[in-house]
């Protein structure tokens, strides 16, 4: 069964640049043909789907924060990780990584699923 | 964006009664919808997929119907271990998720 486990620094300054790592046990990125995904949740309200990265690399990414996330697998293919820029008090959140339910499914662009395999989550706090 | 509206946002309900939440989207969907479970401080967790296909493990008292822009989620009868926010999440394009609905024991 896989794993994943959220780690990050806890607290970042406004406008510094924000490096989570998600780390997958019970099987590596490469291994199997899904997508994985980031979902962050500020305190007390919903969630928001971040963006998401395929093992070749293919990426998607929320509208509203295209133009400051970059979401990359780590060579060990046992990680993947997001890094947020210019980041403000709005980016307080609790973040997640997931896994797609099942192998991903493409025509033109790939299609997207439920989340099926969730980590426990990383509090963020930007604050000065 | 697809928007997704969740009514009520807040239920209570007794154990052992029927409970219903709805979801609605602000486009067709068909059937890209799912509902996930939250307990407080935990992760949420998939509870039904493609808006009726009960996730692995998941007790039969739950259940998801509807299409297109309408859906429903149901628990059947109301146990204390359901108490938890549930959120209906789309699919069909960039995912979204619905406000959450916060279901307490009455």
């Amino acid at each position: 069964q896989v794993q994943l486990q959220e780690s990050g620094p806890g607290l970042v300054q406004p406008s510094q640049t924000l490096s989570l790592t998600c780390s997958v046990s019970g099987g590596s990125i490469s291994s199997g043909n899904f997508y994985w995904n980031w979902i962050r949740q500020p305190a007390g309200k919903g969630l928001e789907w971040i963006g998401r990265i395929h093992a070749n690399g293919s990426t998607n990414f929320n509208p509203s924060l295209k133009s400051r996330v970059t979401i990359s697998v780590d060579t060990s293919n046992t990680q993947f990780s997001l890094e947020l820029s210019s980041v403000t008090a709005a980016d307080t959140a609790v973040y997640y990584c997931a896994r797609d339910l099942r192998s991903a499914y493409c025509g033109g662009d790939c299609y997207f699923d439920a989340f099926a395999f969730w980590g426990q989550g990383t509090v963020l706090t930007v604050s000065s | 964006d697809i928007q997704m509206t969740q009514s009520p946002s807040s239920l209570s309900a007794s154990v052992g009664d029927r409970v219903t939440i709805t979801c609605q989207a602000s486009q067709d969907i068909s059937n890209y919808l799912n509902w996930y479970q939250q307990k407080p401080g935990k992760a949420p967790k998939l509870l039904i997929y493609d808006a009726s296909n009960l996730e692995t493990g998941v007790p039969s008292r739950f259940s998801g119907s509807g299409s297109g822009t309408d859906f429903t989620f149901a628990i059947s009868s109301l146990q204390p271990e359901d108490i938890a926010t549930y959120y209906c999440q789309q699919y069909d394009s960039l995912p979204t998720f619905g406000q959450g609905t916060r279901l307490e024991i009455k």
